[in-house]
């Protein structure tokens, strides 16, 4: 099946840093990418899209200049948490659809999560 | 709005005994209907797609199927290492491969 990575698995910072999560496919190319973010015992939350050469699309209520989404290769999208705040702090997961096997799919691939700790 | 319910929220079994999940669903033009699994502190395993009314899917001890309104997802004779969150989603036509997800039934399998 796809895969999917995301990088750190975990990170704590301090209040105000800004903070990069990495989520990449390793065998197929992710010609679209999602990012969630999930609360403890709730469901995943989308937070934006993007495709891959394109600028996200964000949906309401997230602010985009505090959640920057690059997504500049078939195979790597980045999340950057700007001047992250304690309420920034949850589970981020991203997600991958595009061509397996030159075949394209609709099924999304998720990665393992990055959890995020602003102290 | 696209709309998912899972029920129910939580379900405790004993290993051996048999139960369905259940997703209802409200999309206009349903393009497919997906099936997670989701442990603890972990991203969502993708199961089964299901694309028309009539359609089932088998892998190891679950079954998926799917009707004009609903999804089950049935297990039979469930271990301990089934036990986890499964997640319900629905992905609309021509929402960009979005997909709406359900708030996931908890099951618990006791030894």
């Amino acid at each position: 099946g796809a895969v999917v990575s995301q990088h750190p698995s975990r990170v704590i910072c301090k209040s105000g840093t800004s903070v990069k999560i990495e989520c990449r496919s390793l065998d197929f190319q992710a010609t679209t990418m999602f990012w969630y973010r999930q609360f403890p015992k709730q469901s995943l939350m989308l937070m934006a899209t993007s495709n891959e050469g394109s600028k996200a699309t964000y949906e309401q209520g997230v602010e985009k200049d505090k959640f920057l989404i690059n997504h500049a290769s078939l195979t790597l999208s980045t999340l950057t948490v700007t001047s992250a705040h304690p309420e920034d702090s949850s589970f981020y997961i991203c997600s991958a659809t595009g061509l397996a096997g030159g075949v394209s799919t609709d099924t999304q691939y998720f990665g393992p999560g990055t959890r995020l700790t602003v102290l | 709005e696209d709309q998912v319910t899972q029920s129910p929220e939580a379900l405790r079994l004993q290993e051996g005994e048999s139960s369905s999940l259940n997703c209802s669903y409200t999309v206009s033009g349903l393009r497919g209907l997906f099936w997670y699994r989701q442990d603890p502190g972990k991203g969502p395993e993708f199961l089964f797609t299901l694309y028309s009314a009539g359609e089932e899917k088998e892998k190891e001890r679950l079954k998926a199927t799917l009707t004009k309104k609903e999804s089950f997802l049935h297990i039979t004779a469930p271990k301990p290492e089934d036990s986890a969150t499964y997640l319900c989603a629905v992905h609309r036509s021509g929402s960009a491969r979005q997909l709406t997800f359900g708030s996931g039934t908890q099951l618990t399998v006791l030894p």
